[in-house]
């Protein structure tokens, strides 16, 4: 089964509107990390925001939110305002276990966001 | 947030020789970096982890004689494709994790690099 599904391979929105981007997960670790990673056309992984399986609200980071469902297991991105520069490929990505578990990181497909003027 | 440097940014060789692909962790130590393959539009798949002073781990299905890896330091590793074949032209990125503090919970990626065997 895949760990990190990503159903939105390809997605647009205007700009300064916002948009949410899907993720679920699949684990049965009670500890486990959550995180979003940007990555640009010219290929480095920008890390935007991380949730933790025993955080209790929703992280945010600037004009990036977090939308923790921790029942049903999705973790979707929010970006509020989109601005040209998020066109981007966006990655969900799960830390499977305690914190030092980095060799357990499983990446989703990606989604590829087009912002238009 | 913490710096992870990598190089080189792009890399042409020929078929059969090797290349270097470095990471460097540039303000923090990094006992264990990660080393990825990216394959054009799809995700990044675990090659193996780099760990200081000790042999790689890696993933099953990655040959540990072709994709050598040596954690020379706290803020170096290294990773050579020995005898590249054009099946290898990919795009490599590593990763180290910020021990505790504030990054503590996350990776941080190098810039990657593309590597093209001719």
């Amino acid at each position: 089964a895949q760990k990190i599904t990503q159903t939105q391979p390809g997605m647009f929105v205007q700009e300064k509107e916002a948009v949410t981007l899907d993720c679920t997960y699949d684990t049965s670790d009670p500890s486990y990390g959550l995180f979003w990673y940007k990555q640009p056309s010219s290929g480095e992984m920008i890390f935007l925001i991380y949730q933790g399986s025993y955080d209790q609200q929703n992280a945010t980071e600037g004009r990036y939110s977090l939308n923790f469902q921790k029942a049903r297991k999705s973790a979707n991105l929010v970006i509020s305002a989109s601005q040209l520069g998020d066109s981007a490929m966006y990655f969900c990505a799960m830390r499977e276990g305690p914190v030092r578990n980095f060799n357990k990181f499983y990446f989703g497909s990606g989604t590829k966001l087009n912002v238009k003027p | 947030g913490a710096v992870v440097s990598q190089h080189p940014s792009w890399v042409i060789c020929k078929s059969g020789t090797s290349v270097k692909i470095e990471c460097r962790s540039l303000d923090f130590q990094a006992t264990t970096m990660f080393w990825y393959r990216q394959f054009p539009k799809q995700s990044l798949m675990l090659m193996a982890t780099s760990n200081e002073g000790s042999k790689a781990t890696y993933e099953q299905g990655v040959e540990k004689d072709k994709f050598l890896i040596n954690h020379a330091s706290l803020t170096l590793s290294t990773l050579t494709v020995t005898s590249a074949h054009p099946e290898d032209s990919s795009f490599y990125i590593c990763s180290a994790r910020v021990s505790g503090g504030e990054g503590g919970n996350t990776i941080y990626f190098g810039e990657g690099s593309w590597l093209t065997v001719v």
